[in-house]
């Protein structure tokens, strides 16, 4: 699936640095998401962005902070983060956020590594 | 809590045979139920979504939908090889003060040749 785009593909951060990951678009849907991908634990939603406005934050710690300039673009900017944020990171967009449009459409993830 | 259960498997059926999943939901307000396939090391991809009670067919896949007791299935008929993955169901829900949809754990399915 070309629609949704991420970058990097894998990253490797220590917990001192900080990172930004990239998530763009080209399907022209107004919401975007991200998600957190571990072992054992079903998808969890992160954030949602509906029309470049946030509408959705699932009590994710502040060492995560997202940024969504526009509505084909998304990032999450990376900071001070632990070990257990290891994971695959997934973004998707869907038309809208409800209904028939809300059928979302995932870029090929972001594997981080924290060490 | 709103949750999604899926039997985790793994699902074994050998080549060319009907592979069933399953999924349960405990909202009896969801309205909307999608069933995505994950190979290992990938993003999940969709396959079908499904609306009305019944079933709905796309080529090798039907999806049903039974709202008054609370599941939703899919059908992999002449399974093959390549449909080994995992299958996350994923249903709308209320939540807090926005809709979005909730996840199962996924049910591991192996098609052996």
């Amino acid at each position: 699936e070309t629609g949704v785009t991420q970058t990097p593909r894998h990253l490797v951060m220590g917990m001192t640095n900080k990172k930004s990951l990239k998530c763009e678009q080209h399907l022209g849907h107004n919401a975007m998401y991200w998600y957190k991908q571990s072992a054992k634990k079903p998808l969890e939603l992160m954030f949602v962005y509906n029309f470049k406005e946030q509408t959705e934050n699932n009590s994710v710690p502040s060492r995560f902070s997202p940024e969504c300039p526009n509505s084909s673009h998304l990032f999450l900017h990376l900071h001070t983060l632990q070990p257990e944020d290891s994971a695959l990171y997934l973004c998707a967009s869907s038309r809208g956020t409800s209904g028939y449009q809300e059928t979302q459409y995932f870029g090929p993830g972001t594997r981080l590594l924290v060490l | 809590q709103k949750e999604v259960e899926q039997n985790s498997g793994p699902l074994s059926v050998p080549e060319g045979a009907i592979a069933s999943l399953n999924c349960t939901y405990s909202d009896r307000g969801s309205q909307s139920f999608f069933w995505y396939r994950q190979y290992s090391g990938k993003s999940p991809e969709l396959i079908m979504s499904i609306y009305s009670n019944g079933d709905k067919e796309d080529g090798r896949f039907t999806a049903q939908l039974n709202k008054a007791s609370q599941y939703v299935s899919l059908l992999i008929r002449d399974s093959q090889p390549s449909d080994s993955a995992t299958y996350l169901c994923a249903v709308n829900s209320n939540a807090g003060n926005n809709r979005k949809l909730i996840w199962g754990l996924g049910t591991s399915l192996a098609v052996n040749p």
